[in-house]
């Protein structure tokens, strides 16, 4: 599966848009590219994922440049609860032989402040 | 709202003694994770299961033990609890063709 590089932190103002850039330079076709975050002491949270499309749900959008090497998750208008550590994940589709486990990295620490 | 549940929240227990940490999930799921994860650290995978009878070690060596009698029950045991278990127990489950786990609020265990 292919290694995502990451930024260890990141600040963000309360109202203003958050983007979260993730490296994926080894990327395969078949991968996808998952997002998850964690609040402090919680269990981690299912935010979105793509193929190669721009995605957007309810709470972020994902973008994937043209060569799938990067992406960015962009949460629109942060809140002091999005702060939270924001891990990018490959892994490719569950048909083609992988066992569906998630590796999580070391993530972007993002913090929203006032 | 996902429905995946672990008790107890927090634990503190002497070295040698046995602990069961209970994870259950209401919403079907053939497949489940135990992940521990010590603060401010990366989360490991130590155990997963693909369904009943089904069991196998994670990406992380552990000394702990798990179970999968039933659909909706993945415990996982530790026989002698020592210092160097004290971490966050992560349970976590998914269905069948979908890549999104859902995760119980964890369990914070101490030994001491």
């Amino acid at each position: 599966d292919a290694k995502t590089t990451q930024p260890p932190s990141m600040d963000c103002a309360e109202g203003r848009a958050a983007n979260l850039p993730c490296n994926h330079s080894t990327i395969s076709g078949n991968e996808y590219v998952y997002w998850y975050r964690q609040i402090h002491s919680q269990g981690p949270q299912y935010i979105i994922h793509g193929l190669k499309n721009n995605e957007t749900n309810e709470m972020a959008s994902l973008i994937i440049t043209e060569d799938r090497k990067s992406s960015t998750l962009i949460l629109p208008h942060a809140t002091l609860r999005d702060t939270a550590v924001y891990y990018c994940i490959v892994r490719v589709s569950l048909g083609g032989g992988s066992q569906g486990n998630l590796i999580f990295g070391k993530g972007t620490k993002l913090s929203v402040k006032p | 709202e996902a429905d995946i549940y672990q008790t107890p929240r927090y634990l503190v227990i002497g070295t040698g003694k046995k602990i069961t940490l209970e994870c259950s999930q209401t919403m079907g799921h053939d497949k489940m994770y135990w992940y521990q994860q010590d603060p401010g650290m990366e989360l490991h995978l130590i155990h997963y299961s693909y369904g009943v009878n089904s069991t196998e070690k994670g990406d992380l060596s552990s000394e702990s033990t798990v179970s999968r009698i039933r659909t909706e029950h993945f415990p996982l045991t530790l026989e002698s609890a020592r210092p160097s278990h004290t971490s966050q127990y992560l349970c976590a489950s998914r269905d069948v063709g979908s890549y999104e786990q859902y995760f119980g609020p964890g369990t914070r265990l101490t030994v001491t």
